[in-house]
């Protein structure tokens, strides 16, 4: 199959640093996305791992390991307006890109 | 800063009734997308299209369901029969090579009564 697993929600305190886990199937890998979205908004890019380490982006990281089939992202100096859903995304391999998606970690930032 | 755009941002409709789901992808994209989320749930892929032609479809992207790109700036879904569970946001994506970002439009929102 092509699951894609994520925790269903998360809470944190502005300032902080959150991590957001997601594991998938390895087989027919071509690139790991994460994207943010608002309630009742669309997806907006955030990073994308299709080697193996650490990707850095200002407050926002993310983390490939390719062998066991993880990512992470990595928020830091959390913000009010972080609160959002965060969706893990793969890649499918030589297609023409079509992305899977987990089913979102819903993170609530509280003062 | 370009972007890709959605109309309309709601649409009604009665089950039965066909539906075009319009789309303007950012202009010098070359591979275009729909996914669809039902309220509360994940999104899901519906369809893949370049070079004018699907490249890639879904199971749920059935017989009801069909795209185009009738000139060089519009892509549209359409679905010919709604059905109830077909009520969703739909949103269009497009990218610029096979291996970069998809940038995702605003979203329809489609109500089947």
């Amino acid at each position: 199959g092509q699951n894609i697993d994520q925790p269903t929600e998360m809470t944190a305190t502005e300032g902080a640093i959150v991590q957001i886990n997601c594991t998938y199937q390895t087989s027919g890998f071509n690139g790991l996305f994460w994207y943010q979205q608002h309630a009742g908004e669309a997806p907006t890019f955030l990073s994308y791992n299709v080697l193996d380490g650490l990707e850095e982006k200002g407050r926002f990281s993310s983390f490939l390991s390719r062998s066991k089939g993880y990512s992470y992202l990595l928020l830091k100096e959390l913000q009010m307006k972080d609160s959002a859903s965060y969706l893990c995304a793969k890649r499918g391999a030589g297609g023409y890109n079509k992305l899977i998606f987990g089913a979102g970690t819903r993170l609530a930032v509280h003062p | 800063e370009p972007e890709v755009t959605q109309t309309p941002s709601h649409q009604v409709t009665q089950m039965g009734q066909e539906v075009i789901l319009r789309c303007v992808p950012i202009s010098n994209h070359l591979y275009f997308y729909w996914y669809r989320q039902i309220l509360g749930q994940k999104v899901e892929f519906l369809v893949s299209f370049y070079n004018n032609e699907i490249s890639e479809k879904s199971e749920i992207f059935d017989d009801q369901f069909s795209v185009e790109r009738p000139d060089g700036s519009n892509f549209t879904l359409k679905i010919r029969s709604t059905k109830l569970e077909d009520s969703a946001m739909y949103f269009c994506a497009s990218s610029r090579p096979q291996n970069n970002e998809q940038f995702f439009g605003p979203g329809t929102r489609l109500t089947v009564l």
